[in-house]
């Protein structure tokens, strides 16, 4: 199966910019979604798609992707960005549907 | 308002089974593709089964494919989790969450999810 590979920490002072990436061969055919996942909770849909946001995710939230990676950025991070993320996409390497996530990235808001 | 709520966890010995459920509200449960994520403690987030909305199509993570089995009732908006021959490596908790609208790539709508641990 694919495998997408993520950074397992990243930190990020109050109200700077974060990128979180993502690299793995699906992403070349695949876009890739984002969930932050707070300790004690399920995780939650914050990008998909080319760069979409879902109802309710602030728009300090954005995804990109460039060849076989993906990244999401955090613009103007705040203390409740503290978080897991995690990426996601189809898995291209097999010969049936199936989904394949990253490891996570645990941002720290300093 | 979209909710997913999971139950059936629990502690089960070594080669023991177990059947989660996962009751839909909220959206046209029979229209939405359905999913088994699990996470194991510390760890992170591994897909485990997928069903398509009339319950036609299935698929499997290779690591539970012949011990589990993936199912629907779309009269009750309710998905189930069969799982068998269960191992150590399968203590995790297990998630139900919803595809996007479309067929699509993403999962829209996670549960609560329940803890299975196996152990003797």
């Amino acid at each position: 199966s694919s495998e997408l590979t993520q950074d397992p920490a990243v930190s990020v002072a109050l109200g700077q910019t974060v990128r979180i990436t993502c690299q793995g061969d699906s992403l070349r055919s695949y876009y890739a979604s984002w969930y932050q996942q707070k300790p004690g909770q399920a995780p939650v849909l914050v990008i998909y798609g080319k760069n979409n946001r879902p109802s309710g995710i602030p728009d300090r939230f954005s995804g990109s992707s460039s060849g076989n990676t993906a990244s999401l950025t955090i613009t103007g991070a705040q203390a409740e960005d503290e978080a897991d993320y995690y990426c996601n996409s189809r898995d291209s390497s097999g010969n049936h549907l199936a989904w394949v996530f990253g490891g996570g990235t645990k941002l720290t808001v300093l | 308002e979209v909710q997913l709520v999971e139950s059936g966890g629990g502690l089960v010995q070594p080669g023991g089974s177990l059947r989660l459920s996962c009751a839909a509200s909220g959206f046209t449960f029979s229209s939405y593709e359905m999913n088994w994520v699990r996470q194991a403690p510390g760890k992170g987030l591994e897909w485990v089964s997928y069903i398509s909305s009339s319950g036609s199509t299935i698929y499997y993570a290779d690591s539970v494919k012949g011990r589990f089995t993936i199912s629907r009732d779309n009269a009750k908006n309710s998905l189930y989790l069969q799982m068998n021959s269960l191992r150590a490596e399968d203590t995790a908790v297990y998630y139900c969450a919803r595809n996007g609208k479309g067929a699509a790539d993403y999962f829209d709508y996670w549960g609560q999810g329940t803890l299975v641990t196996v152990s003797s």
